[in-house]
């Protein structure tokens, strides 16, 4: 069983410039969520996508957008960067079905975002 | 709002000492409580409570949820320095789709 992999582990970005994240899903999960970490904070929910549409979202600008694929792999999309925006973006999947409790969420390790 | 507090912000132990982590919670149509330990990276799941679930244990460590309370807390027995890590606490509540973060708790594991 693979875990949920992001890539990449590390990246520099100068304010304005845009971002790209991606991340694949653990087998067997349909769900994927983004959150944003920064540093001394707990994560903070960012979207979740479900059958490749956005299915809740936190309180994050429109600047922040999404995409899941058909294999359940996502992206995380940042325009427009602001030195706020650093942080840990940990991308976690679970599998959620018709008449069962959702499993908990299974994070990956990163990408460690710097914005200068 | 959903609102996730944890106590104390960080914790020093020794070797073989027990501690007990507090996770306090306000959220509106409660689901589940869970809890992770973040050592680097990835927040790892350590147990997951619910209405039907209030008590986990495994290995050391264990957690039990008081929903009169609206609380639980994370004990770990003869800690390790393995055992150096934030532990965080998340709860889900009326959307399903979100976890609701507290700060976490950083414990630190002295030999």
């Amino acid at each position: 069983e693979t875990g949920v992999t992001q890539s990449p582990t590390h990246l520099i970005k100068t304010r304005g410039q845009q971002v790209t994240l991606r991340c694949s899903s653990q087998s067997g999960h349909n769900t994927v969520s983004w959150y944003q970490q920064a540093l001394g904070q707990g994560p903070q929910f960012i979207f979740q996508y479900y059958r490749e549409e956005e299915n809740g979202r936190g309180n994050f600008p429109p600047r922040f957008s999404g995409l899941q694929f058909p294999n359940y792999s996502s992206e995380l999309n940042v325009n427009a960067l602001e030195l706020d925006d650093s942080a840990l973006y940990l991308c976690a999947s679970s599998l959620v079905g018709r008449g069962r409790n959702n499993s908990p969420l299974h994070f990956g390790n990163g990408t460690r975002l710097t914005v200068t | 709002e959903d609102k996730v507090v944890q106590s104390p912000l960080s914790l020093v132990v020794h070797e073989g000492d027990t501690v007990t982590l507090n996770c306090s919670y306000e959220v509106t149509n409660f689901r589940s409580l869970l809890w992770y330990k973040q050592e680097k990276k990835a927040p790892t799941f350590l147990f997951m409570l619910t209405s039907s679930g209030i008590e986990k244990k495994s290995g050391r460590l264990s957690s039990i949820l008081d929903k009169k309370e609206l609380s639980s807390i994370l004990n770990i027995t003869a800690t390790q320095t393995g055992d150096s890590a934030i532990y965080l606490c998340a709860v889900v509540g009326e959307y399903g789709n979100k976890l609701v973060f507290g700060a976490g708790t950083i414990l630190r594991v002295k030999s």
